[in-house]
């Protein structure tokens, strides 16, 4: 079977660094997604992660480890309007860097206090 | 500007009257998808379409069907729709071969079936 784990809430103070964790059990791996969902919007792409290591894009960081099922999101210097839902996804079958089942985890619900 | 529509944005039916939401896509991508969202269980996909005439499908097709005669358009066609399909349906498109994975997504549509 198929299974994506990630913490359901979190919560961090403005100005700082927050991680989401994200560990898949998967028949099959093409690539990692995240994406960023506000409340009553549709997800936003973040970071697609392909091969080992950590990708830095601006504020967000994505990193992943193959051989052990493992990534994380990492944000900083939080801000408000970072409150949102974090959705990591991994893509199965497909040939090298395409993809065609997609499998979400149930998201982790970010809550930045001032 | 690039963007992925649905339509109706809303929608209350009762069980049982055939319904179709259509999605269309701007970009010239080759892969769409439907997903489904639901309260603690994450994004689930329904069918996906590598392309014209190529459909495929995801986690929980059962109950919905999918078409794909032009490359711009993906109906999802619930033709006896029940209360366990009472959701909120999201419709995504991507270039299937990019290594930037990046999937755009509909504004989606909220189904409920009395």
């Amino acid at each position: 079977g198929q299974n994506i784990d990630q913490p359901t809430e979190m919560t961090a103070t403005e100005g700082a660094i927050v991680q989401i964790n994200c560990t898949y059990q998967t028949s099959g791996f093409n690539g990692l997604f995240w994406y960023q969902q506000h409340a009553g919007e549709a997800p936003t792409f973040l970071s697609y992660n392909v091969l080992d290591g950590l990708e830095e894009k601006g504020r967000f960081s994505s990193f992943l480890s193959r051989s052990k099922g493992y990534s994380y999101l990492l944000l900083k210097e939080l801000q408000m309007k970072d409150s949102a839902s974090y959705l990591c996804a991994v893509s199965l079958g497909g040939f090298s860097g395409g993809y065609n089942k997609l499998i979400f985890g149930a998201g982790t619900r970010l809550a930045v206090h001032p | 500007e690039a963007q992925v529509t649905q339509n109706p944005r809303y929608l209350i039916t009762v069980t049982g009257k055939k319904l179709t939401v259509t999605c269309s896509q701007n970009m010239n991508h080759e892969y769409m998808s439907w997903y489904r969202q639901d309260p603690g269980l994450g994004l689930r996909q329904i069918y996906y379409s590598m392309n014209v005439e190529v459909t495929d499908k995801g986690d929980v097709p059962e109950g919905y069907k999918v078409s794909r005669k032009e490359k711009r358009n993906f109906p999802l066609i619930l033709e006896s729709p029940s209360p366990n399909q009472t959701s909120l349906y999201f419709c995504a498109s991507s270039t299937y071969s990019g290594m930037t994975g990046e999937q755009y997504f509909g504004p989606g549509t909220r189904l409920t079936v009395t």
